[in-house]
């Protein structure tokens, strides 16, 4: 009964390559989140969709291109990979866009590696 | 969003409260304090917020002032499974956008 799940936990890839993260949430929210962490450890967002909808849209590589299917899935597609994209992603999840959707539910994180 | 401001690290013993700093000296009056934490390795995990008044829920208590301008998160009584990277993060009412700084490394030790 995992709340918000993701898919796969560790991705490890040659340079130039696409690949996809994917993320599920079962609590019923209507926003969901992608965070990058890098190897200093900084937690940074990148996007974040509310039923589908983009809402925030950080500076971020148009090499990503987050897909919301439906609102309990928001995957993260990753062209062209770059040495720099090494980092572990995490996705979250929340009630709705407003104060309530600073109480966030994060997934366990997928350690991407670049090589 | 208010800038914060936490200690790099601090330790604690065991069964011992743990007291957790934050200033936020420009947090402004729609401006929320909120705490999440990091355990190694796993996705962060919400801890507790507040605007004014002082909160408690079955993690953690959060002490703000009365000007607002600092906070304190309490660990009544620390275990060592509370050993992880703390946040203090002052958010607009209605964004849902958390900046996460570089927070506090919270040691417990037996």
């Amino acid at each position: 009964d995992t709340a918000v799940s993701q898919t796969p936990k560790y991705l490890v890839t040659q340079m130039g390559n696409d690949k996809s993260i994917k993320c599920e949430q079962n609590l019923g929210h209507d926003t969901m989140y992608w965070y990058k962490q890098d190897s200093k450890k900084f937690l940074k967002i990148m996007f974040s969709y509310n039923n589908k909808e983009l809402i925030i849209n950080e500076t971020v590589p148009n090499r990503f291109s987050p897909k919301s299917p439906d609102k309990a899935h928001l995957n993260l597609h990753i062209n062209s990979l770059e040495l720099g994209d090494s980092a572990v992603y995490f996705c979250a999840s929340s009630p709705t866009s407003g104060r309530a959707g600073n109480e966030q539910f994060f997934g366990p994180g997928t350690r991407l590696t670049v090589l | 969003d208010a800038k914060t401001t936490q200690p790099t690290s601090m330790d604690c013993a065991e069964g011992r409260a743990a007291n957790l700093p934050c200033n936020h000296s420009t947090i402004s009056g729609n401006e929320y304090v909120y705490w999440y934490r990091q355990i190694h390795s796993q996705g962060p995990q919400y801890i507790i917020h507040g605007l004014k008044n002082n909160e408690t829920n079955e993690m953690a208590s959060l002490i703000i002032t009365e000007d607002r301008k600092s906070s304190t998160l309490i660990l009544p009584h620390a275990t060592l499974r509370d050993t992880a990277v703390y946040y203090c993060i002052v958010v607009s009412g209605n964004t849902g956008k958390l900046i996460f700084g570089q927070g506090t490394t919270l040691q417990v030790k037996p």
